[in-house]
């Protein structure tokens, strides 16, 4: 069974202290590890696709790196408008999406 | 157009009421789903139609009840719900059955008293 363990649950930071976010992941044959924002009370908005070991995206502030067992997402000085939970899902051979439990990403002035 | 409507944006429902959800895309998608999420839990993943077949029900109790007319509307009839089904509704469609293509809509919050 696939599995996918997201961690901090929660991360307060102060506006540009960078940090990183964490996605553990266990699967039979990766076919893709996706990275989600999520506003509250609003739909995952798709941000990066990872597929294999070594593999880095960047979007503005966010870097997405992967290794064989996890996932990193880097947030360079990150600003207020960053705060949001941040989801990690793996796509294994059945072609469905297992979600982590999200990171709730709060950052402060 | 890049969007996923979802009406209503909020459902508040006794558990002998019968509702529906609706879902709409105008982007041409081919395969549609519907996702259940709890506060602080990640999606979970309940039907995924494709080419208006249905071709994954995650073994969602039969009070909750999918339909596709046509291949740009999704409907989830609500039939004698519990208070735990409260939750947030998802509704998403893809190009294909590729995660990476997957568009989610603002969700349906849904209570049942």
């Amino acid at each position: 069974e696939d599995q996918v363990t997201q961690s901090p649950e929660a991360l307060r930071l102060q506006e540009g202290e960078s940090s990183s976010l964490n996605c553990s992941y266990t699967v039979s044959g990766l076919r893709g590890l996706f990275w989600y924002r999520q506003d509250p009370g609003k739909g995952p908005e798709f941000l990066f696709t990872l597929y294999s070991a070594g593999e880095e995206k960047e979007k503005e502030r966010l870097k997405a790196t992967l290794t064989k067992k996890e996932s990193f997402l880097h947030i360079t000085a990150p600003k207020p408008e960053d705060s949001a939970t941040y989801l990690c899902a793996v796509r294994g051979p059945g072609n469905m999406l297992t979600f982590g439990g999200g990171t709730r990403l709060m950052v402060k002035p | 157009d890049t969007e996923v409507t979802q009406t209503p944006k909020h459902l508040v429902m006794g558990m002998t009421n019968k509702k529906s959800l609706k879902c709409e895309q105008h982007m041409g998608h081919r395969a549609m789903y519907w996702y259940k999420q709890k506060a602080k839990k990640p999606p979970e993943l309940m039907f995924v139609y494709s080419y208006e077949k249905l071709s994954i029900n995650e073994s969602v109790p039969s009070r909750f009840s999918p339909e596709c007319p046509n291949s740009s509307l999704l409907n989830l009839h609500l039939h004698a719900l519990q208070p735990e089904d409260s939750a947030l509704y998802l509704c998403a469609s893809s190009q294909d059955l590729r995660p990476e293509t997957q568009y989610f809509g603002p969700g349906t919050r849904l209570l049942v008293l």
